[in-house]
């Protein structure tokens, strides 16, 4: 398994503001997600974040919008950008460490946009 | 694209009242489907993963099974604290990535 730790767990944000979301992993991973949780619906994947190179965005996601970082085998931020009341949900990282085919969530981060 | 589609949307359950949630699935190749128990205001935990039709999965009161459509998540004499949503998920590429369902959240009274 793996323990992963994001910051902030939540925030209260204006609009057209951007919000920088951390993910801390205790182990070297390979693959490392982002997804984002829309009150009362199921978790959408953003992107895949890969170490050393840009992410990977799913489509209805871009980069201006939701820049990622990978600067390490342990460590993303997603930023959401512009923000606008839409944006308002949970986003979540997710990691799958190496041998393991199950995927391991953080606790989330709970984003509201005023 | 993957498809995945559960029910019920929310179960009621009294103490002791065994239920099956199900997970309807459409994916061009099963690599694995995966069963997550979600928390309010938590990240989901992982659960169960089952590769092939046939394949069953337990652990203390949930027992999942799998065939080529559809997956069941068995609760067996439930109890409040597995009052949750479950979710369940497919995954069919070699590239770990996920596609969710909408969730059953399970209310279990006493």
């Amino acid at each position: 398994s793996a323990v992963i730790s994001q910051k902030p767990s939540r925030d209260i944000c204006q609009r057209g503001t951007s919000l920088t979301i951390q993910c801390q992993v205790d182990s070297q991973v390979t693959m490392m997600f982002w997804y984002r949780q829309q009150p009362g619906q199921s978790l959408t994947l953003i992107a895949t974040a890969n170490q050393g190179s840009e992410a990977t965005y799913e489509s209805g996601f871009v980069i201006d919008k939701f820049p990622i970082s990978r600067p390490n085998l342990t460590f993303s931020t997603l930023t959401v950008s512009n923000m606008s009341p839409e944006d308002s949900s949970i986003y979540l990282c997710s990691v799958h460490p190496t041998g393991n085919t199950e995927a391991f969530f953080g606790q989330g981060t709970r984003l509201t946009v005023v | 694209e993957d498809q995945v589609t559960q029910s019920p949307e929310a179960l009621r359950l009294q103490e002791g009242e065994s239920s099956s949630l199900n997970c309807s699935y459409t994916v061009s190749g099963l690599r694995g489907l995966f069963w997550y128990r979600q928390d309010p205001g938590k990240g989901p935990e992982f659960l169960f993963t089952l590769y092939s039709a046939g394949e069953e999965k337990e652990k203390e009161r949930l027992k999942a099974t799998l065939t080529k459509k559809e997956s069941f998540l068995h609760i067996t004499a439930p109890k409040p604290e597995d009052s949750a949503t479950y979710l369940c998920a497919v995954n069919s590429g070699g590239d770990y990535k996920l596609s969710f369902g909408a969730g059953t959240t399970v209310t279990v009274r006493a």
